[in-house]
């Protein structure tokens, strides 16, 4: 029951910001916008979450459109420390399983 | 510091011994739940907890038993294991609430069964 789509992979050069789509054209009006991520077979990380209004935390930057079909997390400046697999997650209030599915794979190159 | 300490980190061990992973939270959660990850499925849910005495089944719970005889801790048992079950383990605890429900993943325990 993939609720979400996202790339595979993804390369983005240090420094730069990197942009990860994500696309979730089935939310429900109830569900938030999750995104995680991987560290090398670490415990997953949670980055920002967010429900219709744009998100900024010291981490990352989330943007959902307006009929939040989709969304695109914002790295603003990537460092290698930013590879990993990162997942977009859409969740309801109340529900506390988390779907994981493949994840973008991204690699910060020096 | 917000925390949930599994162990061990690694462990090898032989077909049908007995095994238990421990899993901690000092968040004072009511959710916990073990999830394991294996190339190429993901991360996927094996039991969870809502609070003391409270578990249920996730999606792959055969061969796992769990209990929740306080709060704070959630051990992950196997009671006869077998080479299927080899794979990276991971305890979650989720921090509740009307907005914010954040989940918060131990360092993974990486189990062989030989």
């Amino acid at each position: 029951d993939a609720k979400t789509t996202q790339p595979t992979s993804m390369d983005c050069a240090e420094g730069r910001a990197a942009n990860l789509p994500c696309n979730h054209s089935t939310i429900s009006g109830n569900e938030y916008v999750y995104w995680y991520r991987q560290i090398h077979s670490q415990g997953p990380q949670y980055i920002i979450h967010g429900l219709k209004n744009n998100e900024t935390n010291e981490m990352a930057s989330l943007i959902i459109t307006e009929d939040r079909k989709s969304s695109t997390l914002i790295l603003p400046h990537a460092t290698l420390r930013d590879t990993a697999v990162y997942y977009c997650i859409v969740r309801a209030t109340g529900d506390y399983k988390l779907s994981f599915g493949a994840g973008t794979t991204v690699t910060v190159r020096a | 510091e917000a925390q949930v300490t599994q162990n061990p980190r690694y462990l090898i061990t032989v077909t049908g011994k007995k095994l238990t992973v421990t899993c901690s939270q000092n968040m004072n959660h009511e959710y916990m739940s073990w999830y394991r990850q294996d190339p190429g499925l993901g991360l996927r849910q094996i039991y969870y907890s809502m609070n003391v005495e409270v578990t249920d089944k996730g999606d792959v719970p055969e061969g796992y038993k769990v209990s929740r005889k306080e709060k704070r801790n959630f051990p992950l048992i196997l009671e006869s294991p077998s080479p299927n079950q080899t794979s990276l383990y991971f305890c979650a605890s989720l921090r509740t609430g009307v907005w914010n429900t954040e989940a918060f993943f131990g360092q993974g325990t990486r189990l062989t069964v030989v």
